[in-house]
């Protein structure tokens, strides 16, 4: 077990709708980073938040959204959901905001979505 | 920018064989790499990381990697493989600055057979 929660495990939702995954980091754990497996992709960043700012940017959609609450949880939001965003998201925690031997990435068991 | 390079998406090698999964890493700058594993409804767990400390880098379950600069490389081996080990293996480079986001290779499928 990594430390790292989120809910749900799966999803099915229908095009057009909007979405929420949850994240709860390790305890500790300043930085939420948010990944997205997808069988054409691969593993993607999205988006990395650090004690609740903004921290770095990928490959995310303007569709999607994220945020970091005071107590560090985070929520990714998907909205206007294509067939496309059907994939496994992943959500991992770290230490510290940047590189280091320290601050390695834990990652949690993943969201599966699946849009109909 | 930093990518990775995983040369075959399957590797198929019998019970007790050298396990042994290729990864090339592009950067301008030392990079760390690292070495995760994805079990079947799982997420990744880490095995090992290379952080410039030592070369060879010793992980978990019997999974080693060396860190080779003039070839580019960062491959993972175990002498002995076990049917536990069929997973899904990922080699990842963290950037260098204030970001640390991971950039993933493609994942290679090791399959153990008896």
């Amino acid at each position: 077990d990594s430390g790292v929660t989120q809910t749900p495990k799966h999803l099915i939702t229908a095009t057009g709708q909007r979405v929420t995954l949850r994240c709860s980091p390790r305890s500790g754990d300043l930085s939420v980073y948010w990944y997205q497996q997808s069988l054409d992709q691969g593993l993607q960043f999205l988006i990395q938040y650090y004690n609740g700012e903004e921290r770095a940017k990928g490959n995310i959609l303007e569709r999607f959204s994220a945020q970091q609450f005071p107590d560090l949880h985070s929520e990714l939001n998907l909205s206007s959901l294509e067939l496309g965003d059907s994939a496994l998201y992943f959500c991992a925690s770290s230490v510290g905001r940047g590189t280091g031997a320290k601050n390695i990435q834990y990652f949690g068991a993943g969201t599966r979505l699946s849009v109909l | 920018a930093q990518s990775v390079t995983q040369l075959g998406s399957h590797v198929s090698v019998s019970e007790g064989a050298l396990v042994l999964l290729r990864c090339n890493y592009s950067s301008s700058v030392p990079p760390y790499l690292f070495w995760y594993v994805q079990y079947p409804n799982q997420g990744l767990q880490l095995l090992l990381k290379y952080t410039s400390a030592a070369t060879l880098v010793k992980g978990i379950n019997g999974f080693e990697a060396e860190f080779k600069k003039s070839e580019t490389s960062f491959h993972l081996t175990k002498p002995s493989a076990h049917m536990s080990d069929a997973a899904e293996y990922f080699c990842a480079v963290s950037h260098t600055g204030t970001a640390s986001k991971l950039t993933f290779g493609t994942g290679t499928r090791l399959q153990v057979t008896l």
